[in-house]
């Protein structure tokens, strides 16, 4: 069975503390996203990354970082958590759209992250 | 950021009931749209994509429309049972890029 794999299901942390959200895939897909939810706003995202090594800033982006060191794992840094990085973080990978069609996401189950 | 409307934001049933909800999306720069099943605790699911104006999907009582020139999709449940409650999320695809709406909670009570 195919997965996308958050490390954690629920966090707490510290106001300023440096958190990283983990996301590993095992299906081979280029492209990896994270998104975080609030209610009522939907699903935000936050960065993207088309390929190993390679970054792009999503909608909101302020307050954290990505790394993309391998094909398969995406992981996600608050360089200083915030009460207001409370929220729900969902990863999710994805072949490339354009070259292989209108393949759709693949989602982890999802972070809940309360900052303290 | 482009704008993806879900409507109504929260719903609830009674079992048995059939309902619909709906996706308005822009009509420019279409490529695809996706609707997905996030039950609490667990991975969003993939329901249908549809690409074609005029597209319809089927799956067990779970139903999809798609009109690309006037910019919606529907989402109708025939039959609606405890098990299909859920927030149902749509995603406008330009082909770079999704664009999700902010979902419909749907609660059907037994």
């Amino acid at each position: 069975d195919v997965k996308v794999t958050q490390s954690s299901r629920y966090l707490v942390k510290r106001t300023g503390e440096k958190v990283f959200l983990e996301c590993v895939q095992d299906m081979d897909h280029e492209n990896m996203f994270w998104y975080r939810q609030d209610p009522g706003l939907g699903l935000r995202l936050i960065y993207f990354s088309y390929d190993v090594k390679m970054k792009e800033k999503g909608d909101i982006p302020e307050g954290y970082s990505v790394s993309r060191e391998k094909k398969e794992r995406f992981s996600l840094i608050l360089e200083s958590a915030s009460t207001n990085q409370t929220s729900m973080y969902l990863c999710a990978s994805s072949f490339q759209m354009i070259e292989t069609g209108p393949y759709g996401y693949t989602f982890g189950s999802g972070t809940r992250l309360t900052v303290v | 950021i482009l704008n993806v409307e879900q409507s109504p934001q929260s719903l609830h049933v009674q079992e048995g009931d059939s309902t619909n909800f709906t996706c308005s999306f822009p009509s420019s720069n279409f490529y695809a749209l996706h609707w997905y099943r996030w039950e609490t605790a667990k991975s969003p699911e993939a329901l249908f994509v549809m690409t074609l104006n005029g597209d319809e999907k089927k799956k067990g009582r779970i139903s999809a429309t798609l009109n690309t020139k006037e910019g919606y999709s529907y989402l109708y449940i025939k039959g609606s049972q405890p098990e299909d409650s859920a927030t149902y999320l749509c995603a406008f695809s330009t082909g770079n890029q999704f664009y999700f709406g902010t979902g419909t909670s749907l609660t059907v009570i037994p």
